[in-house]
């Protein structure tokens, strides 16, 4: 069981929005504004689309955009494009203690 | 623009350990912390700790504490991740990552596959 919690699977066409979340607690995404997204195609290592919440990494594409509220944060992917076809990650820092927590992952399909 | 490079795909037996390694091109090695994140088969992301390539110091999580160790060799950019007394649970692909802005990982590694079978 991850320790932040997202919906399996998501879909949506072609030119829709769609947005993910991930649910955490007071002890990570509640309290820190460190949550962190990445993308994951098949076989291929994890790509960071979204930092602090809602910062982009030059070349990530303005498509993604990230917020929080509480101890939910989502991602949000306007535009849909077949190639966003991929697996979803939230990570968030944890404190001291635990330090990071991933999210179970969401398989977003491009109807 | 960093890249992480890792070594190749290991198959051990229950009880043995592996030792992956994680070159760093770039002359940026000590400045971040080096993190570790595997990914059992179908499954999701899973944080196992980080070393400050510039202290040496390291942080693992409570999950894998006394079976993983986390050492680097700063004079050929390298960071390595050994894990003790393997069981079939650990067959995953092993990814290292640099820590970037606001505890986010990026780049990532290539991914270092670990069977283990008897």
């Amino acid at each position: 069981q991850s320790a932040l919690t997202q919906p399996a699977s998501v879909s949506g066409s072609p030119g829709q929005s769609i947005t993910i979340s991930c649910t955490g607690t007071s002890s990570d995404v509640g309290t820190y504004n460190l949550v962190s997204w990445y993308q994951q195609h098949p076989g291929k290592a994890p790509k960071l689309l979204i930092y602090e919440v809602y910062k982009r990494p030059s070349g990530v594409s303005n498509r993604f955009s990230g917020s929080k509220s509480g101890n939910t944060a989502s991602l949000t992917i306007s535009g849909l494009q077949a190639e966003d076809e991929a697996d979803y990650y939230c990570c968030s820092y944890a404190g001291s203690s635990t330090f990071v927590v991933f999210g179970g992952g969401t398989k977003l399909t491009v109807l | 623009q960093v890249q992480l490079v890792q070594s190749g795909a290991e198959v051990r037996e229950p009880g043995a350990s592996v030792k992956v390694s994680c070159k760093a091109s770039g002359n940026t090695f000590t400045g971040y912390n080096m993190h570790w994140v595997r990914q059992a088969p179908g499954q999701g992301l899973e944080w196992m700790g980080w070393i400050n390539p510039n202290s040496g110091g390291t942080n693992y999580a409570q999950k894998f504490l006394g079976r993983v160790t986390v050492t680097r060799d700063t004079s050929i950019t390298t960071a390595y991740m050994e894990l003790s007394r393997l069981t079939s649970d650990d067959t995953a692909v092993y990814y290292c990552a640099r820590e970037s802005g606001g505890n986010s990982f990026d780049p990532w590694g290539q991914g270092t596959l670990v069977t283990v079978s008897s």
